[in-house]
This record gives C-alpha cells, sequence and structure tokens, in this order.
C-alpha cells in the first residue's frame, strides 16, 4: 500500500519559536494533501488542503499566518507552526491522496508537539 | 456541512466475539464514499473498510463488515472474532463524490477488548 511518512515524530520546542513538519509521500505522487489536528481523545479536525503547486486552502478559524503549509511537489508538503505557543500543542497529522479509484487518504504516522 | 455521528464513545468486546460499531450521516448527496479508520494506541490512521454509495452489496475485508444502508444514512462495522489487536479508535468517516476532496470524520468510538 501507498506510504506516507512525517518528520519528526516528535518536537518540542519553545514559545515563540517556529516549527516545521514535513510529510512526505514515498511511493506514489499526492496531488492533494491534507492536514489534520487531533487533541487527546478526539477526532481529526481539518486544517488545510493543499493542491501541489497551489496555495492551501484553510479550514474556518484556523490561521493561515500561523499554520503555513506548502506543497511544492507532489511529494511533499510541509506545515510550520510560526511563533509556537503552549496552546499548539497537538497531535498533527498528515495525509495524502493520488489518482487512486478509491479516493481514499493514506495517513502519515502523525507528529506530536509540544510548545513549552 | 456534512456530519457523521459516532453515539457510541465506548464499546467494549469479549476476544472471539463479535461486536458492532454504529455510525450515521448526515448528506443530501447521493454520490459519496463511506469509510473505516482505525487508530491503534501508535496513533497511525489505517483503512479498515471502505463502501461506495453505489453499490448496493455490503462491504467486506476478512473479519470485518459493513451493515450500509443509504436510505437510513447507517453505516455500521461488524468485527467478527474479535481480537486483542483490535483494540483501538475507530473513525468513520464521509466523502463526497463529487464536491471537493475533504474527508469528514465521526467522533469516535473507543473498542477495549477483553481476553
Amino acid at each position: 500500500g501507498a506510504v506516507v511518512s512525517q518528520h519528526p515524530s516528535w518536537v518540542i520546542c519553545k514559545s515563540g519559536t517556529s516549527v516545521k513538519i514535513e510529510c512526505r509521500s514515498l511511493d506514489f505522487q499526492a496531488t492533494t494533501m491534507f492536514w489534520y489536528r487531533q487533541f487527546p481523545k478526539q477526532s481529526l479536525m481539518l486544517m488545510a488542503t493543499s493542491n501541489e503547486g497551489s496555495k492551501a486552502t484553510y479550514e474556518q478559524g484556523v490561521e493561515k499566518d500561523k499554520f503555513l503549509i506548502n506543497h511544492a511537489s507532489l511529494t511533499l508538503s510541509t506545515l510550520t507552526v510560526t511563533s509556537a505557543h503552549p496552546e499548539d500543542s497537538s497531535f498533527y497529522i498528515c495525509s495524502a491522496r493520488g489518482r487512486f479509484a478509491y479516493n481514499e487518504q493514506f495517513f502519515g504516522p502523525g507528529t506530536r508537539l509540544t510548545v513549552l | 456541512a456534512q456530519t457523521v455521528t459516532q453515539s457510541q464513545p465506548e464499546m467494549s468486546v469479549q476476544e472471539a466475539e463479535t461486536v458492532t460499531l454504529s455510525c450515521t450521516y448526515d448528506t443530501s448527496e447521493s454520490d459519496y464514499y463511506l469509510f473505516w479508520y482505525k487508530q491503534p494506541p501508535s496513533r497511525q490512521m489505517i483503512l479498515v473498510i471502505r463502501q461506495e454509495a453505489y453499490k448496493q452489496q455490503n462491504a467486506t475485508e476478512n473479519r470485518f463488515s459493513v451493515n450500509f444502508q443509504k436510505a437510513a444514512k447507517s453505516f455500521s462495522l461488524k468485527i467478527s472474532d474479535s481480537q486483542l489487536g483490535d483494540a483501538a479508535m475507530y473513525f468513520c468517516a464521509y466523502r463526497s463524490a463529487n464536491t471537493g476532496n475533504q474527508f469528514y470524520f465521526g467522533t469516535g468510538t473507543s473498542l477495549t477488548v477483553i481476553p
């Protein structure tokens, strides 16, 4: 099956710093990538959708200047949390979708962000 | 926006027994896809099973099967011969076949398998 990786898997940073999370599709071309945020024991909340070479589409309530998303190639998308604060601490999951028949998404293993 | 409801926050099942997880959804569309995802403690989302709305036949994947009732907008997951490795959070998800790529997830059901 299709594989999606995320790096890093866990990051701790100081308040006010920026953190970049990478999402890569390893064996397929991801025409669309999605970024989710998940709080403990809660569902996945879609933050934004990005198509390769285009600007990301952010969900209502998600600050685009705080959560910068870049989808520069068909195998890589990055999420940068700028000027991170403790309330940004969460589990961030990316998923990718290629040109498949069943329209499913393949999920990365997630990144746990802790902001001190 | 479409909504997906999972009314069972927690469920438990004895090992080797059968359990059914409920999911209902609200949509005005006729063409869409439904999915069940499993999220074990590792937090990696794993696709369990998928169903195309235009197919009347219920999807089956080994011990996992669904009961898709389109008119009732119901999509339950049945796990037969439950195993310890089935313990996880299970999320039901909806995706339109026509508008956008977005998945709508339910709130999840935490499944415990009792040895």
